[in-house]
């Protein structure tokens, strides 16, 4: 069975500072791919940032890292110079190369304080 | 990024009517449509995977007379919630996967059912 766990249900950040957001996963699969994506209160789903399980590189989107441990099985998201527009809802999720179905966390609500 | 629609955002019914939520992907092709249901703070629940020009597959527990999907186009996916109660009432987010961009999945705008 695959599953995907956000440990953190709220979390907040003073804004311009750093934080970072966890996840786990299970999955006995090998190849996949990881994402965050962002719910702000609008409700729009936005994806943040993905990675291929067969990179070891992080991947970067400007702000945005992850920190990807593949046999820790470990997924987690650094925001860095946090801006009121990052205050939302965000989900791990993942998806298997072999399938269509996307598995994703239960959310951590991020509230960036000014 | 790709584009996926949703239409109506918002929609008040009266309990036992029926309501159509659309789904189209604006420019790309989605063979594999996803259908949604999110409760207040909590996380997407999947419905039913849409499947263009074939029957939809559903989650455990979810009512497929209940919740009618049709997937017509590589480009259209409609969810009707036939005879709709209050227990209805709820988020519903549609998404499509972009196979040209391996895996990623854009989602629709969300709309907010209330069934009075």
């Amino acid at each position: 069975a695959q599953t995907v766990t956000q440990s953190q249900p709220e979390m907040s950040v003073q804004e311009a500072e750093t934080v970072t957001l966890s996840c786990t996963y299970d999955t006995s699969e090998s190849n996949y791919y990881l994402f965050w994506y962002k719910q702000p209160p609008s409700r729009q789903m936005i994806l943040v940032i993905r990675q291929e399980a067969y990179k070891q590189q992080n991947a970067t989107e400007n702000r945005f890292s992850v920190n990807f441990q593949k046999a820790a099985k470990s997924f987690s998201l650094k925001i860095s110079d946090s801006q009121l527009g990052d205050t939302a809802m965000y989900f791990c999720a993942f998806i298997l190369n072999t399938g269509n179905q996307f598995y994703f966390g239960t959310g951590t609500s991020l509230t960036v304080i000014p | 990024g790709a584009v996926v629609s949703q239409h109506p955002s918002w929609v008040i019914c009266k309990s036992g009517t029926s309501v159509k939520i659309e789904c189209r992907s604006l420019d790309f092709q989605a063979t594999t449509m996803f259908w949604y249901r999110q409760f207040p703070k909590q996380s997407l629940m999947l419905m039913a995977t849409s499947n263009e020009g074939s029957k939809a597959t559903y989650e455990q527990g979810v009512e497929k007379d209940k919740f009618l999907i049709n997937h017509a186009s590589l480009t259209l996916s409609t969810l009707t919630v036939t005879s709709a109660h209050p227990e209805d009432s709820s988020f519903y987010i549609c998404s499509a996967e972009d196979r040209e961009g391996l895996g990623k999945l854009f989602f629709g705008s969300g709309t907010q059912l209330s069934v009075l």
